[in-house]
């Protein structure tokens, strides 16, 4: 079946640690897209990527970081530069920019401890 | 800049009651629209789109939404929930930067026996 696939469902941080979310898609969809969600503040964009090897930063890249060498591929990672980076992250593709729906995958909860 | 505001933050009713969800968004310019439903811990799940054609859009589990331009509103209703139909309810349109879609901020429906 064709999706969106995130792992680890659940991850946890130590202070001061970088940490990899993965994401990968076989609906060859030529963009996707990171986003984080927290209570109330519905979904904000992290970083975007149209094609391989090009992303840009959405509203909220500041201690983020990504890669996109292939298409079924897009990483997040989040640094230690992250002052907050407890929250739920969603990963999602789309056919490309404006065209139509986006798809999510499960989300990777993430906790500093 | 697009924008989407879900006016209800969080929505309780009793078993079988009617519901509406309210969203609005901020453009006038041609634009596709968006409902998402998140169950706890997990990703969003599409539940029905607005592209063209019929205002009036339906979801196989009995949740419609009508497109208003004249208003630039696109809320969500039900005629009869169920406890199943319990979970956070996002509104979401085309127009952002990136290409991505502009989430509202959620409305977490609560159903009651």
């Amino acid at each position: 079946d064709g999706g969106i696939t995130q792992s680890p469902k659940y991850l946890f941080r130590k202070e001061g640690q970088n940490v990899t979310l993965s994401c990968e898609q076989n609906l060859n969809h030529d963009a996707m897209y990171w986003y984080r969600q927290d209570p109330g503040q519905g979904l904000r964009l992290i970083y975007y990527s149209q094609i391989v090897n090009d992303f840009q930063k959405g509203d909220i890249a500041e201690g983020y970081s990504v890669s996109r060498e292939k298409k079924e591929s897009f990483p997040l990672t989040v640094t230690s530069a992250q002052k907050n980076p407890t929250a739920f992250y969603l990963c999602a593709s789309s056919m490309g920019p404006r065209k139509t729906e986006a798809f999510f995958g499960q989300g990777t909860r993430l906790t500093v401890v | 800049a697009q924008s989407v505001t879900q006016l209800d933050s969080q929505v309780p009713v009793f078993e079988e009651a009617p519901v509406e969800l309210r969203c609005n968004y901020s453009s006038s310019v041609s634009v596709y629209l968006f409902w998402y439903v998140q169950y706890p811990n997990q990703g969003l799940q599409l539940l029905l789109k607005y592209l063209s054609g019929s205002t009036l859009v339906e979801s196989i589990n009995g949740f419609e939404a009508e497109f208003n331009k004249s208003q630039t509103s696109f809320h969500l209703r039900k005629p009869s929930v169920h406890i199943s139909d319990t979970a956070e309810y996002f509104c979401a349109v085309t127009g952002g930067s990136q290409g991505n879609l502009i989430f509202g901020k959620g409305t977490k429906l609560s159903v009651k026996p």
